[in-house]
């Protein structure tokens, strides 16, 4: 149980364009998804906080305007990396708390962002 | 907010030794902390957690002991496999509601290598 999905799992694009990440809980539902950025060789930084039906809260330094956090259903969240540079080129990683769950949270497998 | 610190940074140990990986965390009010293995590539594992009202956890070989009043909490890893080599992570969280339920502070991360 308690099972995390991304998809994809690595894309490449081109330096201006936007990509779409998908985080799914695949056996049961989230209140909260979580969306974090990690660079090799480093920890997790967490980017923001997704709650379904709800705006997303970011970090501070995150810009929201970038990265579009829509959390539309108790088990898929979706991060949006608009007009992606290489510098966004990073590994993303989402977690799911799990609805009834106290503290509990699932990574997903990370999805590997480079851009050219 | 809340800052994790985690040592050592890298650890080298013999199969069948034991590991034992630190850290530390600055506010008071974290009540849950739990423990990740990552692998190279992937996501990471929640390996072993610990809330604030135990002062130790233990699941097979791996044990994770809590100390409130100095605020550290610490991974024990006893006969140590190779394929337990891994990052380990650890983390805090539950300090504040709201809009911060949840979030997950991490540590920097220590490089576990287990020598066949």
């Amino acid at each position: 149980g308690a099972v995390v999905s991304q998809h994809p799992s690595w894309v490449i694009c081109k330096s201006g364009t936007s990509v779409k990440i998908e985080c799914r809980s695949l056996d049961f539902q989230a209140t909260t998804m979580f969306w974090y950025r990690q660079f090799p060789k480093q920890s997790l930084m967490l980017m923001a906080t997704s709650n379904e039906g709800s705006k997303a809260t970011y970090e501070q330094g995150v810009e929201k305007d970038k990265f579009l956090i829509n959390h539309a259903s108790l088990t898929l969240s979706t991060l949006t990396v608009t007009s992606a540079h290489p510098e966004d080129s990073s590994f993303y990683i989402c977690s799911a708390h799990s609805l009834g769950s106290s503290y509990e949270q699932y990574f997903g497998p990370g999805t590997r962002l480079t851009v050219t | 907010g809340e800052n994790v610190e985690q040592h050592p940074s890298t650890l080298s140990v013999q199969e069948g030794d034991s590991a034992v990986i630190k850290c530390t965390y600055s506010d008071s009010a974290s009540n849950y902390f739990p423990w990740y293995k990552q692998e190279l590539g992937k996501g990471p594992q929640l390996i072993i957690d610990i809330r604030s009202n135990v002062g130790e956890k233990k699941d097979q070989r791996i044990a994770v002991t809590l100390n409130k009043t100095a605020k550290h909490f610490s991974l024990h890893i006893t006969e140590t496999q190779p394929e337990d080599s891994a990052v380990y992570f650890c983390a805090a969280t539950g300090g504040a509601g709201g809009t911060s339920y949840g979030k997950l502070t991490f540590g920097q991360g220590t490089i576990l290598t287990v020598h066949p």
